[in-house]
């Protein structure tokens, strides 16, 4: 079965900080991986997503993320945060071959960016 | 619609009784999905469809959860006889493939069984 280590469970970073949030999956398959992204009162939202191609994939508002296969990595990185970015931050994989489509998350790490 | 919708937003419930939780998915969506998400913990899987076709119900927890998606559109969760461990968020999305497309999130339902 497939699943999702979030290493960080709360990070607080102040303002112009570098971030990097750590994700793992076990999966021995082909996998597509996504961040997801929930602001305080908002839906999830799709940060980026990896399925193929260049392992490192940019998304939304400034942030990256880096799918290192050797590790079974997918670490999401901003090099300099903003107060707007405190939310709650998932990781997700799916299983790329065999089309099915639903997503396991990771517990979530929760940002909390100071001014 | 411009989004995902889930009704109600809230529900309080006692326990023992029936719930129905509600998803409209983006129009000409194909897919739609439930998941739930316990406090402190990422969403997980419950049950998917491919128009009305349930295409996959193995994360529902017991037989006291039901889905369908009778005309391929909106699609409701059941959950009979509720208990206090059902309380949690539930989440619907939906995507416009059947495959690897992106999923659009609704707000969800916070279901509270007393």
């Amino acid at each position: 079965a497939q699943s999702v280590s979030q290493h960080n469970h709360h990070v607080i970073l102040s303002e112009a900080a570098s971030l990097e949030l750590g994700c793992n999956y076990s999966y021995g398959g082909t996998v597509n991986l996504f961040w997801y992204v929930q602001y305080p009162g908002q839906h999830l939202q799709l940060l980026l997503k990896y399925f193929s191609g260049d392992p490192l994939v940019k998304g939304i508002k400034g942030f990256e993320a880096e799918f290192i296969k050797s590790k079974f990595s997918f670490n999401l990185r901003k090099p300099s945060v903003q107060w707007s970015d405190t939310a709650e931050y998932f990781c997700a994989v799916n299983a790329g071959q065999t089309g099915a489509n639903n997503l396991f998350f990771g517990t979530g790490t929760r940002l909390t960016v100071i001014p | 619609g411009a989004g995902v919708s889930q009704s109600p937003r809230y529900k309080v419930t006692k326990r023992g009784q029936d719930v129905a939780l509600r998803c409209d998915p983006i129009s000409g969506h194909v897919s739609l999905y439930w998941y739930r998400q316990a406090l402190g913990q990422g969403p997980e899987f419950l049950t998917y469809f491919n128009y009305e076709a349930q295409q996959d119900k193995s994360g529902l927890p017991n037989d006291r959860f039901s889905a369908e998606r009778p005309e391929g559109s909106i699609s409701t969760l059941t959950i009979q006889r509720t208990e206090q461990r059902d309380s949690a968020m539930y989440r619907c999305a939906s995507s416009l493939g059947t495959s690897g497309s992106q999923q659009f999130f609704g707000p969800g339902t916070r279901l509270t069984v007393l």
